[in-house]
């Protein structure tokens, strides 16, 4: 599966737009960009998941670049309870199934 | 979205005992699970691949002999820690797919403390 970097760290005010960003230069053209994301002591927690298209759900967005080398998660009004460490991963849909996590973004929303 | 629960939520042991750390899909059959060990500040270590009805495949550097899992039924694996050591001390956590599209559905943790 290919290789994912993030931010370490970022921090954001409550009720802005959280932007998360992830490369994944080495995507090939069957892998998707999942994102899940871990509040202190919890297990992980499904956010979004896309191949080439922008997608959207309730909890967030998701923007892919044209060329797939990066895309952004955002959470667009962001709370206090989204403070957690987001992973993106890049995998195929038969191997999303045993994810391999990077290190993960720390996000913390200040009030 | 399907629920992944797993128990105990957190348990204590002494040096060379073993604990057993249950993992259930409440809501859906789960032919596959997914164990993982998390480390303070550190991201999840896939340690192995628990399948319905076989042998677990284990991850490079994780000894099978070690941490014992059983996958008895289409929604309930179980991991053992057999002979646990304080390095063995860590989160432990498990997930499971449902459908076709990769999503994996996690459980809340199971925290091991050995003395």
């Amino acid at each position: 599966d290919a290789k994912t970097t993030q931010p370490p760290s970022m921090d954001c005010a409550e009720g802005r737009a959280a932007n998360l960003p992830c490369n994944h230069s080495t995507i090939s053209g069957n892998e998707y960009v999942y994102w899940y994301r871990q509040i202190h002591s919890q297990g992980p927690q499904y956010i979004i998941h896309g191949l080439k298209n922008n997608e959207t759900n309730e909890m967030a967005s998701l923007i892919i670049t044209e060329d797939r080398k990066s895309s952004t998660l955002i959470l667009p009004h962001a709370t206090l309870r989204d403070t957690a460490v987001y992973y993106c991963i890049v995998s195929s849909i038969q191997g999303a199934q045993k994810l391999v996590f990077g290190q993960g973004t720390r996000l913390t929303i200040n009030p | 979205g399907a629920v992944v629960s797993q128990h105990p939520s957190w348990v204590i042991c002494k040096s060379g005992t073993s604990v057993k750390i249950e993992c259930r899909s409440l809501d859906f059959q789960a032919t596959t699970m997914f164990w993982y060990r998390q480390f303070p500040k550190q991201s999840l270590m896939l340690m192995a691949t628990s399948n319905e009805g076989s042998k677990a495949t284990y991850e490079q550097g994780v000894e099978k002999d070690k941490f014992l899992i059983n996958h008895a039924s289409l929604t309930l694996s179980t991991l053992t820690v057999t002979s646990a050591h304080p390095e063995d001390s860590s989160f432990y956590i498990c997930s499971a797919p449902q459908g076709n599209t990769g999503e994996l559905f996690f459980g809340e943790g199971s925290r091991l403390t050995v003395l």
